[in-house]
């Protein structure tokens, strides 16, 4: 089975500055999707930024962007010119691309990393 | 305005008696699924369906129910809840599995 790491419980940082939020997964798989998903104290889960394994380009999406390195597996996420509407949980998440058919097959979350804006 | 709808989004009830939180999509999805949300454990799947008629557990499905006899709809059913359900729950569809899932607005349960 899969796991993801989240390793940092909480993460604060300047409005303005950068910050970079940590994601490692466990997987024997070679084809799957990568995902950030933004909690935000509404409780809604909204995406953020898709990876999909295959591909070598890093995902970016305005000022979200991720590194990923595949071998290490490793799934980092930088906000750039952060914004007090930055502030909420982030969600690390795995899915695989195999379409199993039976037991769990979902998104593997990790537990989340809680991000504070100081402004 | 593609979405998908829970109900109730709150419920406070007691040990025992039957509920349903029901989950409708309107964007014609294939996969629907039903996560609980718990502190410090982030979202862990109880259920999935990848089509009509067919569903499969997840990583905790014990004490759940599901049932999927029309594409836009997947109820999660408490046939007898215990205080250990008391959760955030998540309903989520997409059009197929791999693809990114939207996600309802979360059901808060409160079971006494």
């Amino acid at each position: 089975a899969q796991t993801v790491t989240q390793s940092q419980p909480e993460m604060s940082v300047q409005e303005a500055e950068t910050v970079t939020l940590s994601c490692t997964y466990d997987t024997s798989e070679s084809d799957y999707y990568l995902f950030w998903y933004k909690q935000p104290p509404s409780r809604q889960m909204i995406l953020v930024i898709r990876q999909e394994a295959y591909k070598q380009q890093n995902a970016t999406e305005n000022r979200f962007s991720v590194n990923f390195q595949k071998a290490a597996k490793s799934f980092s996420l930088k906000i750039s010119d952060s914004q007090l509407g930055d502030a909420a949980m982030y969600f690390c998440a795995y899915r695989s691309a195999l379409w199993s058919g039976g037991g769990a097959d979902g998104l593997t979350f990790g537990k989340g990393t809680h991000l504070i804006i100081q402004p | 305005e593609a979405q998908v709808t829970q109900n109730p989004r709150y419920l406070i009830t007691v040990t025992g008696k039957k509920l349903t939180v029901t989950c409708s999509q309107n964007m014609n999805h294939e996969y629907m699924s039903w996560y609980r949300q718990d502190p410090g454990l982030g979202l862990r799947q109880i259920y999935y369906s990848m089509n009509v008629e067919v569903t499969d557990k997840g990583d905790v499905p014990e004490g759940y129910k599901v049932s999927r006899k029309e594409k836009r709809n997947f109820p999660l059913i408490l046939e007898s809840p215990s205080p250990n359900q008391t959760s955030l729950y998540f309903c989520a569809s997409s059009l197929w599995g791999s693809q990114p899932q939207h996600f309802g607005d979360g059901t808060r349960l409160s079971i006494l």
